[in-house]
């Protein structure tokens, strides 16, 4: 079967480093997206990947290992604007994305 | 407006009621999707229009019935719910390309409906 693991819930300090793994398992791939959801509010875009690597976009970046079947988003310097929950789906085969339950990252002053 | 709008943004209803979510992209794309999220559950993909066809039914229980009239708009009817439907509804929307591609899509910020 299709299956994204990825941990319930982060807890960091605000200015700290935090990485959320995401491990997927699905048939074939077609590349890797990471959105973020503030409660209460629509899923936004945050990084895809495809090919093996890291990818920084300002205090964010995703990496991502096909080998293995594992992806993190690794957010630094975090502010507490950055609290919400974060989502890893995978692309399959045919093209439909196959969603992890999402990993609710807490900042602590 | 801009982005993907929704409408209402909560619901609440009756297992008798009949009613309709809508959806609105004003961001030209041809793909628009209907999302169940469920509460610490992964996104539930229910529908997929493409160009105004629907690709997608993922097993949907009949009770949910969309309707596609153009590209910028999708309406999810409701009728006869049960209590365990209650939930987050979104809407997305993408720009496809004829071979597949990838593109992100594109959220509205969900009707939080409950069933009573």
């Amino acid at each position: 079967g299709q299956n994204i693991d990825q941990p319930t819930e982060m807890t960091a300090t605000e200015g700290a480093i935090v990485q959320i793994n995401c491990t997927y398992q699905t048939s074939g791939f077609n590349g890797l997206f990471w959105y973020q959801q503030h409660a209460g509010e629509a899923p936004t875009f945050l990084s895809y990947n495809v090919l093996d690597g890291l990818e920084e976009k300002g205090r964010f970046s995703s990496f991502l290992s096909r080998s293995k079947g594992y992806s993190y988003l690794l957010l630094k310097e975090l502010q507490m604007k950055d609290s919400a929950s974060y989502l890893c789906a995978s692309l399959d085969s045919n093209y439909q994305l196959i969603w992890g339950a999402g990993t609710k990252l807490i900042i602590k002053p | 407006e801009t982005g993907v709008t929704q409408t209402p943004r909560h619901l609440v209803m009756g297992m008798t009621n009949k009613k309709s979510l809508k959806c609105e992209q004003h961001l030209g794309h041809n793909a628009m999707y209907w999302y169940k999220q469920s509460a610490k559950k992964p996104l539930e993909l229910m529908f997929v229009y493409n160009f105004k066809e629907q690709t997608e039914n993922n097993s949907v229980p009949s009770r949910f019935s969309p309707e596609c009239p153009n590209s910028s708009h999708l309406f999810l009817h409701l009728h006869t719910l049960q209590p365990e439907d209650s939930a987050l509804y979104l809407c997305a929307s993408s720009q496809e390309g004829s071979s597949g591609g990838v593109n992100e899509q594109f959220f509205g910020p969900g009707t939080r409906l409950t069933v009573l």
